[in-house]
């Protein structure tokens, strides 16, 4: 399977604790994009990768969100000292520049009880 | 703000019958919209997408249709089948250095009946 892969499927965890999401883009994808969806609405951007270097970042992103992609592979998605609002689907994408190829993985859905 | 909308929560219409659904938006910077197809439990899947510089295209049942002045885009399907009944997103990509960073609307519903 060639497509965007995302770990896991879902996640439930306590308020306060801390999470982590991994995403595996397609292998020859350079840009790599997270996003954020909740229920009744459209996926929000979150941040995007060009290779490793995180290009731009929402305001929707507050600090106790980080991301990365090491060596511009997979990436990472923290959320610290989660809250009830982190609940949603988490999803990831990837492309190759100008946008070719833009492909969704499955998402993370969160729960924060 | 809402710089891309989608009307109208949902949808129903008759298998065989055309499927129009509709969007808007509000800045003039976008290049370059996409139209989505979502099931529950999995991500968005592309169907179909216009450049700015085109007024239509198609693809098999799918047909993309952007009114630039209007700042509206239309998906229609056509015939629409059972398979259909999904959450359909229309989504805008902004030129320049922030490509790929796309914008949706809030999606539509579409249910179609046997």
């Amino acid at each position: 399977d060639t497509g965007v892969s995302q770990d896991p499927r879902h996640k439930i965890t306590k308020r306060g604790q801390n999470v982590t999401f991994r995403c595996d883009p397609i292998s020859e994808h350079n840009r790599l994009y997270w996003y954020r969806q909740t229920l009744g609405q459209g996926p929000e951007f979150l941040t995007y990768f060009q290779n490793e270097a995180q290009l731009e970042k929402s305001r929707l992103l507050s600090d106790r969100f980080s991301a990365e992609r090491p060596k511009g592979s997979f990436s990472t998605l923290e959320i610290q000292r989660t809250e009830q609002g982190d609940s949603a689907m988490y999803l990831c994408a990837s492309s190759a520049m100008r946008g070719a190829g833009y492909t969704f993985g499955s998402g993370t859905r969160l729960t924060v009880v | 703000d809402q710089q891309v909308k989608q009307n109208s929560p949902s949808l129903s219409v008759q298998e065989g019958r055309i499927s129009i659904l509709n969007c808007d938006y509000t800045n003039s910077m976008f290049d370059y919209f996409l139209w989505y197809k979502k099931y529950p439990a999995e991500g968005p899947t592309f169907l179909i997408s216009i450049s700015s510089i085109k007024d239509k295209n198609e693809d098999g049942r799918f047909t993309v249709f952007l009114n630039k002045s209007a700042k509206h885009l239309s998906l229609h399907i056509v015939p629409s089948q059972p398979g259909d009944s999904a959450v359909y997103f229309c989504a805008a990509n902004p030129g320049g250095t922030s490509y790929g960073k796309l914008t949706f609307g809030q999606g539509t519903i579409l249910t179609v009946h046997p």
